[in-house]
């Protein structure tokens, strides 16, 4: 079994959606978990980190951690065809000194006109 | 502020060839990590570097194997290139001690 599990997609919707991405994962000792964007070709852009649980938002982007569940999701409002990418999602454990990311596959997501 | 940045962007090499591959990180940026991203998967973690010494090291043989520079910069070699080797690389800096990570534009490897 893989740490973190994450749907590889593709979903396609259409512009204007409300959009759900999600990973699991089985390591307790994940603390950090953070969300890139990879266009195609490119390297992963950082789009959002969260420490523990709970929810952060940022523009129509929103992060939510449930940790009792081991699982994370990102949602993206008024979704818009330049969101058209790979959603990457990225977990580390606390402590200094094992700060590697451990990513999960990646969705990619397609928004059409 | 110039971020993370990789050299050279594509690369060509023939079945056990060496290669070099390098990297700056962000501006103030101390720790270096390389990671391989095969055609449809996430990053895969080789190692990290902080102080010049490898302080990290994910589960890739000894053909891996790199450097930092005093002045942070960072190069990954591999040897015995095999095709399997073809991949994205991904250089990505951070602060000593902090999660939050920053990646370049990658350097793709093409092993014919």
């Amino acid at each position: 079994q893989k740490e973190v599990e994450q749907d590889p997609g593709p979903l396609s919707v259409p512009e204007g959606a409300i959009v759900s991405l999600n990973c699991t994962y089985s390591n307790s000792a994940f603390q950090y978990f953070m969300w890139y964007r990879q266009y195609s070709r490119k390297g992963p852009e950082l789009l959002m980190y969260t420490y523990s649980s709970g929810n952060k938002e940022d523009g129509r982007f929103t992060a939510q951690v449930d940790k009792s569940s081991k699982y994370i999701s990102l949602f993206i409002r008024d979704s818009q065809p330049s969101d058209s990418a790979t959603y990457l999602c990225a977990m580390s454990p606390v402590s200094v000194g094992t700060d590697k990311l451990i990513f999960g596959t990646g969705t990619r997501l397609q928004v059409f006109p | 502020d110039a971020g993370v940045t990789q050299s050279p962007t594509h690369l060509i090499k023939t079945r056990g060839q060496q290669v070099t591959l390098r990297c700056s990180p962000k501006s103030g940026h101390d720790t270096v990590s390389w990671y391989q991203q095969a055609l449809g998967q996430g990053p895969q973690f080789i190692f990290q570097y902080y102080e010049e010494e490898e302080r990290q090291r994910g589960n890739f043989p000894d053909r891996f194997s790199g450097h930092q520079f005093p002045n942070y910069s960072s190069e990954l070699n591999v040897n015995a290139l095999l095709l399997g080797d073809s991949a994205l690389y991904l250089c990505a800096s951070s602060l000593a001690g902090q999660v939050i990570t920053f990646f370049g534009q990658g350097t793709r490897l093409t092993v014919v």
